[in-house]
Parts: C-alpha cells; sequence; structure tokens
C-alpha cells in the first residue's frame, strides 16, 4: 500500500518564527488531508489540498502531486500552534493512510 | 452543531470482556471509518463504512468488528480485548469517500477520541 513520510518529527519553535512541515507520499494520491492534533487529542482537518497552494491565515500548504509531497507552512507561530501536525492520504480506494506526524511545540 | 461522538471517553477494562465503543454523527454522512492512534505510528485505519450495511477492513482490522445497521451509528466492538488493543481510538465521518471526496474537496470530521486501556 501507500506509503506516507513525515518531517522532521519533532520540531522546536520560538514564538514568532516561521516554520515547514513536509509530507512525503509514495504513489499518486486523489486526497490529501493536513490535521492538526491540539494537546488535547482534538483534531481539526487545517486543508484539503491533493494539489496546488492554499492559505488560511498564518497557515498555506503547497503539494506537488507530481513530485509526491506535500508542504505545510506555519508562519509567526503562536504557543496555540503546538501540537502533532499529520498528512493523511487516500490513493483513489476508501481507505486513508496517516503519515506518523510532527510534533511541534512553539516556546513562549 | 455538527458533531461526531464517542462513548465512553475513557475505559479501564480486563482482558477478554467483550466491550463496545459507539460512534454517532448528525451530519448524514455516508462515510465513517474507525482509526486507532499509538504513539510514533500515528493513525491507522481500523474499519470503514461507505453506507449502512456496507463495511470494509482498513490496515489493522485483526481483532476488531464493526457494524453500521443504521447510517448515523458506527460501533467499534471489541469481542476479546488484549493488551495489545490499548490505544486511542478515533470515529470520523465524512459526506464522500474516494474519487468523489477528492474531485469535491471533502474532509473528514472526527469524535473527540476513546481512550482504552485493556489490562
Amino acid at each position: 500500500g501507500i506509503q506516507v513520510e513525515q518531517s522532521p518529527p519533532d520540531l522546536i519553535l520560538q514564538e514568532g518564527a516561521n516554520s515547514t512541515l513536509r509530507c512525503n507520499f509514495s504513489d499518486s494520491v486523489n486526497n490529501l488531508q493536513w490535521f492538526h492534533q491540539n494537546p488535547w487529542g482534538q483534531l481539526i482537518n487545517l486543508f484539503y489540498i491533493p494539489s496546488g497552494t492554499k492559505q488560511n491565515g498564518r497557515l498555506s500548504a503547497t503539494t506537488v502531486a507530481t513530485e509526491r509531497y506535500s508542504l505545510l507552512y506555519i508562519s509567526s507561530s503562536q504557543t496555540t500552534d503546538s501540537g502533532v501536525y499529520f498528512c493523511a492520504v487516500d490513493n483513489y480506494g476508501q481507505n486513508f493512510v496517516f503519515g506518523p506526524g510532527t510534533r511541534l511545540s512553539v516556546l513562549p | 452543531e455538527a458533531q461526531v461522538t464517542q462513548n465512553p471517553r475513557y475505559l479501564i477494562t480486563v482482558t477478554g470482556k467483550k466491550l463496545t465503543v459507539t460512534c454517532s454523527q448528525n451530519m448524514n454522512h455516508e462515510y465513517m471509518s474507525w482509526y486507532r492512534q499509538d504513539p510514533g505510528l500515528g493513525l491507522r485505519q481500523i474499519y470503514y463504512s461507505m453506507n449502512v450495511e456496507v463495511t470494509d477492513k482498513g490496515d489493522v482490522p485483526e481483532g476488531y468488528k464493526v457494524s453500521r445497521k443504521e447510517k448515523r451509528n458506527f460501533p467499534l466492538i471489541l469481542e476479546s480485548p488484549s493488551p495489545n488493543q490499548t490505544s486511542l481510538y478515533f470515529c470520523a465521518s465524512s459526506m464522500f469517500w474516494g474519487q468523489l471526496a477528492g474531485d469535491l474537496g471533502d474532509t473528514q470530521y472526527f469524535g473527540p477520541g476513546t481512550r482504552l486501556t485493556v489490562l
């Protein structure tokens, strides 16, 4: 099946810094989503982005489908951005495959 | 309020004692699924359902059963729980799946999670 890798596994930032999280996948995908899991365990969808670029406030994401990767950009990070960021893909099937996640800690 | 609910939120049980974790959504979604989350492994899909009476295995179905008798409910059943099923479980739902979800930009909505400990 499709493999999903994320990097870095852990990231520590000072408040106000920018960061880039990466998701690599091993096959073409029909659906790619980024999720944020906050420190209380809640999972929130950030972007649906199988290709192209989207922006939502301080967050933006770019997926280059032909090269099988997606990037999540966080600008001017805040302590509330802390948590784990997952990408998940669906390669034209019915099931989703999640990456292992990037754990982000934003320090005040 | 549109939401996915799970019960119980926390459960401690013993090996071999059958249990059911309920999941319900109020968005009339077609697609529902169960995931387990373990440290370092991300979320792995256990089972999914594309509609009433239609279910299929995900990546880690062993030791689990599901049923979809009503559109809104998708319970997860552990007939004989074992310690290796200690995990954080999430239920999720979406209106569409596969190609159509991709074409329409559909996203999954997650429940709050159920933390299960099997002793």
